[in-house]
């Protein structure tokens, strides 16, 4: 079975800094990774996602992640934010062999907050 | 196209009561999935259906049963309500298959039972 650790439960920055938030996951296969965000109140939405190809993804809202399979870490980051960044962000697995649905292991979630 | 939505957004029940979670998507997925989030402990999966006709139990079943009523439809029952399934619940749909991989979230039930 897969598992997935974030390892900052809080991370409190001032705007226009830079941010990064960790995550490793465990795997006895080969996997598909994903960062999602959830603004308060709101549901979960998909940040970006690595499948295979180029280590280093970009998503939506200027963030990008690297997946480093020897660390098996994927961790998110992003140059400069914004107070409307302010908002939980998830961290999760996908077996890349399962073919029934697209089950996912998420990580305990990482508050990120943005100060001015 | 609405996504997935969710009914009701907030319910209050008393302990041994039973209700419904109601979830439906207009994106033709075939696969769907229940979700509670607690503080602390992200989100961790209940039921999940991969195609219908079929569901399957998650990480932490206990207490809940589901109905996929048909492609659309995804529905969660809390039979005898307890204190400990205080949760946020989220629903959410994907395709089966192919390279997406990616789930949609509906907005979340807040269930409190007291």
């Amino acid at each position: 079975a897969q598992s997935v650790t974030q390892l900052d439960s809080q991370v409190p920055v001032f705007e226009e800094a830079p941010v990064e938030l960790r995550c490793n996951y465990s795997s006895s296969v080969s996997v598909y990774l994903f960062w999602y965000v959830q603004y308060p109140n709101q549901g979960l939405q998909l940040l970006l996602k690595y499948l295979s190809g180029s280590t280093l993804v970009k998503g939506i809202n200027g963030f990008e992640a690297e997946f480093n399979k020897s660390q098996t870490s994927f961790h998110l980051r992003k140059p400069s934010v914004h107070i409307s960044d302010t908002a939980e962000y998830f961290c999760a697995v996908r077996r890349g062999v399962e073919t029934s649905g697209s089950r996912l292991t998420f990580g305990e979630g990482t508050q990120l907050t943005v100060n001015p | 196209n609405a996504g997935v939505t969710q009914t009701p957004k907030f319910q209050v029940l008393k302990t041994g009561q039973s209700m419904t979670l109601q979830c439906a998507q207009d994106m033709n997925h075939n696969s769907m999935y229940w979700y509670r989030q607690d503080p602390g402990m992200g989100l961790r999966l209940i039921y999940y259906s991969a195609s219908e006709g079929t569901t399957d139990k998650g990480e932490v079943p206990n207490g809940y049963n589901v109905s996929r009523l048909n492609k659309r439809e995804f529905s969660l029952r809390l039979e005898s309500a307890a204190p400990s399934q205080t949760s946020v619940y989220f629903c959410a749909s994907s395709k089966t298959g192919g390279a997406s991989h990616e789930q949609y979230f509906g907005p979340g039930t807040r269930l409190t039972v007291t």
